[in-house]
């Protein structure tokens, strides 16, 4: 099914490990984000990518690092992992023809201990 | 700093009633407004967008835009056990990235 998938789907890292989220979209589109959503915060963007080969910060980019590999694939990098970026990481695409009409990945659940 | 509000609830509201979600944002300038829906451990789903001011209306659901007032509304009629949900309001202008609110959970009781 067209969609956007995120790998991994739960993941536990003790504090200073590093880890990779993975997300692919299937649909063509040009622009990919990755959010993370705290509990009484909602949304908040971590970096975006407007168009292979370009990245962006968001409101929240702080120990993190992102790569569009291609127009398929956009990672989100954790260098040295801290309780404090315990959060789900939701990737989202959307069609430049209707911009921000999100497609959602179904989240990787990060816990830091 | 671009900001969206939204109650964080929970509304209740009986099966059958109209469930009516609001949502207020600071920027004058924004022109795009979507209404997101959350289940609960799951991803959200685009359900509404709106670009200029008065209803429009999807089946079940209608958004409401008042620019001059600075809110967006989200009404849900014939409200049932499935829709219950969080309901994210998120609001962009131009062609910078949208704001999202917090979210208002909505539950709707048999």
């Amino acid at each position: 099914n067209a969609g956007v998938t995120q790998t991994p789907k739960f993941q536990v890292l003790k504090t200073g490990q590093s880890m990779t989220l993975q997300c692919a979209q299937d649909m063509n589109h040009n622009s990919m984000y990755w959010y993370r959503q705290d509990p009484g915060m909602g949304l908040r963007l971590i970096y975006y990518s407007a168009s292979e080969g370009t990245t962006d910060k968001g409101e929240v980019p702080n120990g993190y690092n992102v790569s569009r590999l291609n127009k398929r694939e956009f990672s989100l990098r954790l260098e040295s992992a801290a309780p404090s970026q315990t959060s789900v990481y939701f990737c989202a695409s959307d069609p430049p023809e209707v911009t921000h009409y999100y497609t959602f990945g179904s989240g990787t659940r990060l816990t830091v201990v | 700093q671009k900001e969206v509000e939204q109650n964080s609830g929970p509304l209740s509201v009986p099966e059958g009633a109209i469930a009516s979600l609001n949502c207020t944002y600071s920027d004058r300038g924004s022109q795009s407004f979507f209404w997101y829906r959350q289940y609960s451990g799951k991803s959200p789903e685009l359900i509404m967008s709106i670009y200029s001011n008065g209803d429009k209306e999807d089946g079940r659901f209608t958004a409401q835009l008042n620019k001059a007032s600075q809110y967006v509304s989200l009404l849900i009629r014939d409200s049932q056990p499935s829709d219950s949900a969080t309901y994210l309001c998120a609001v962009s202008g131009g062609s910078y990235i949208p704001t999202f609110g917090r979210g208002t959970s909505l539950i709707v009781h048999p």
